[in-house]
């Protein structure tokens, strides 16, 4: 079946620091990818559509200068935390669709932990 | 605004048994449903979907019914297993949006042996 895969799965780093999210489809194109994030207890937020080859659309009361989304293939979009504060730790999830299946479900990455001190 | 709702925080049954974990909406152009599951620490894993021009969709021991008047959608799983013990979530999506989905706030579900 289809699979996404989310690099890393943890991440520990000081406030400050910008950090990266890879999130990969492995086995079927993706033009659209979606980034979420759920706080523990929560349900997962919709933070952004990443689209490929354009910019990303983002939900209102996200901010875009701090939540920077690539979309560069159709395999591949990055979500980088700019200066991350410890407000923005979290579970980053991302979700992708199979483009040539409309009537296909989102398959979700496994996450990532963000945890900044 | 939550447009999705999952009422139950939590729901215990016995193995064997069925379990019902219901959802709410009340957006109505919402015409695409979808049950994912979730463990600690991992992405949701699909479970089943519903079209709104549909009112029941059965896949194994997974069956989603839909009541579009009341806005009301609910997931039985029959017989439960202990395996079967996560986070449920329910989403929704309608076609204009592009597939952006709006999810509840998740019904932890335990399986008792």
């Amino acid at each position: 079946g289809a699979v996404v895969s989310q690099h890393p799965s943890w991440v520990i780093c000081k406030s400050g620091t910008s950090v990266k999210i890879e999130c990969r489809s492995l086995d079927f194109q993706a033009t659209t990818m979606f980034w979420y994030r759920q706080f523990p207890k929560q349900s997962l937020m919709l933070m952004a559509t990443s689209n490929e080859g354009s910019k990303a659309t983002y939900e209102q009361g996200v901010e875009k200068d701090k939540f920077l989304i690539n979309h560069a293939s159709l395999t591949l979009s990055t979500l980088t935390v700019t200066s991350a504060h410890p407000e923005d730790s979290s579970f980053y999830i991302c979700s992708a669709r199979d483009t040539g299946y409309s009537n296909q479900p989102q398959h979700f990455g496994d996450g990532t932990r963000l945890s900044i001190l | 605004d939550q447009q999705v709702k999952q009422n139950s925080p939590s729901l215990s049954v016995q193995e064997g048994r069925i379990s019902i974990l219901n959802c709410d909406y009340t957006n109505s152009m919402f015409d695409y449903f979808l049950w994912y599951k979730k463990y600690p620490a991992e992405g949701p894993t699909f479970l089943i979907s519903i079209s709104s021009i549909k009112d029941k969709n059965e896949d194994g021991r997974f069956t989603v019914f839909l009541n579009k008047s009341a806005k009301h959608l609910s997931l039985h799983i029959v017989p439960s297993q202990p395996g079967d013990s996560a986070v449920y979530f329910c989403a929704a999506s309608e076609y204009t949006s592009g597939s952006r989905l709006t999810f509840g706030e998740g019904t932890q579900l335990t399986v008792n042996p």
